[in-house]
């Protein structure tokens, strides 16, 4: 199994550009999340999802936006990136809100 | 929501016990406890969790103080490769709200 999936390893956006940051899990998890992780930071969850077709903000959720039309698939889009978007984002996600978070290797951004 | 704290750093050497505390006093009935250590520059990755009972697996103990506002997680024989940044978060059965991870533990071991 390849577990979760992210892509791309590495981005680097001009300030309003947009892009979409892509999670794939094949473990047929039920829950999905996207972190970001800033330097010498803790995560923070920016959206999360239940299931298929239901997705909810976490504490971080402003200048990002989410959908789940498959179990599989959880994508994160940024709209307008901003300087203050330049982190690591991890995707996870585990079978049951209680289970164990399987994590992606993440993405690294960079907004300049 | 309920939240963690966790010493900044800690120091072991090599292949001696390593003993991470975790402070939780506002835990709730429902939460479980969770571990998760993070190796630079890779994701985070599960340890153990527990909900009242001490639990033991291959990689770790976690020993819930009777009130359960209080956790330890145990390495048995610190290796090089145990060095990471080691988070404690609590889980609430009934959704995602409170998965906060907070700054965790960087545990360095010494050869």
């Amino acid at each position: 199994n390849a577990g979760v999936t992210q892509t791309p390893k590495f981005r680097i956006l001009k300030i309003g550009q947009s892009m979409t940051l892509q999670c794939t899990q094949d473990m047929n998890h039920n829950y999905m999340y996207w972190y970001r992780q800033d330097p010498g930071m803790g995560l923070k969850l920016i959206y999360y999802s239940v299931g298929a077709g239901i997705t909810d903000k976490g504490e971080v959720p402003n200048g990002y936006n989410v959908s789940r039309s498959t179990t599989e698939d959880f994508p994160l889009r940024l709209e307008l990136a901003a300087p203050s978007q330049t982190s690591v984002y991890f995707c996870a996600s585990s079978w049951t809100g209680r289970s164990p978070l399987h994590f992606g290797n993440g993405t690294r951004l960079t907004v300049t | 929501d309920a939240k963690t704290t966790q010493p900044n750093s800690m120091e072991s050497n090599e292949e001696e016990p390593v003993h991470l505390p975790c402070n939780h006093s506002t835990i709730s009935g429902t939460d479980y406890i969770h571990w998760y250590r993070q190796l630079p520059s890779q994701g985070p990755e599960y340890v153990i969790h527990g909900l009242t009972s001490n639990v033991n697996n291959r990689m770790a103990s976690l020993a819930i103080a009777e009130d359960r506002k209080s956790s330890t997680l145990i390495l048995h024989r610190a290796t090089l490769r145990d060095a990471a940044v080691y988070y404690c978060i609590l889980r609430d059965v009934t959704g995602a709200n409170n998965l906060f991870f907070g700054t965790g533990t960087r545990l360095t071991v010494i050869p």
